[in-house]
């Protein structure tokens, strides 16, 4: 079975625009979940899409935004990108809602200059 | 106060020995916790979970729950090169059905 995959792998933006990257969950997942990992911060949940609902958030500004779509793909978008905003962007699949049993695809590693 | 707590090592043994790794928690809500193994720019690998008060053994691989000191241990035994990664501890819980995750431990095996 194939695992979770992201893209792009690698990107690079300048402050201030802003930046959609992709999830495409194990087949059969319907939940896909966020997260943002940094040196400082480690890795923090962003949000949790289940039936192309935003279901669970954790603490990060508006600016962090996503969607999920009806065959359980997911989109997050960061608009007007900040430095702090450069780190690797992990999606997790689920098989249902707040599922502990979470899988991760390699991530999107994000600069900001 | 961070829901787990992880200390961020680094951690170097030799091959063979038995890596002991360990997180501390804060929350006593019912709650699974996780292990994660993460190589150089991959993803979280998912090792194994347990629940508030149980233990379980994969192979080399085996996670505690110590409720009454709120810690969480994961044992590598007969450790390989290949199991250099950084282990990453999280508690899921359901108070809040999300992944709170530890610093992370690097760990480094030497042959």
């Amino acid at each position: 079975k194939a695992g979770v995959t992201q893209t792009p792998r690698y990107l690079i933006k300048t402050r201030g625009q802003q930046v959609t990257l992709s999830c495409s969950p194990i087949s059969g997942h319907r939940s896909v979940s966020w997260y943002q990992q940094t040196p400082g911060q480690g890795l923090q949940f962003l949000f949790e899409y289940f039936s192309e609902t935003q279901r669970n958030k954790g603490n990060f500004p508006g600016r962090f935004s996503g969607r999920q779509f009806s065959n359980s793909r997911s989109e997050m978008n960061v608009s007007t990108l900040e430095l702090g905003d450069s780190a690797l962007y992990l999606c997790a699949s689920s098989l249902l809602q707040g599922d502990n049993e979470q899988y991760f695809g390699p991530g999107t590693r994000l600069t900001v200059t | 106060q961070k829901e787990v707590e992880q200390d961020p090592g680094p951690l170097s043994v030799p091959e063979g020995a038995i890596v002991s790794l360990n997180c501390t928690y804060s929350n006593s809500a019912f709650q699974y916790f996780m292990w994660y193994r993460q190589y150089s720019r991959k993803g979280p690998e998912l090792l194994m979970y347990t629940y508030s008060s149980g233990n379980k053994e994969d192979g080399r691989f085996t996670a505690q729950v110590d409720k009454s000191s709120k810690y969480i241990s994961l044992f590598i035994r007969d450790s390989q090169p290949s199991d250099s990664a950084t282990y990453l501890c999280a508690r899921w819980g359901s108070n809040d059905y999300k992944l709170s995750f530890g610093a992370g431990t690097t760990v480094t095996v030497r042959a």
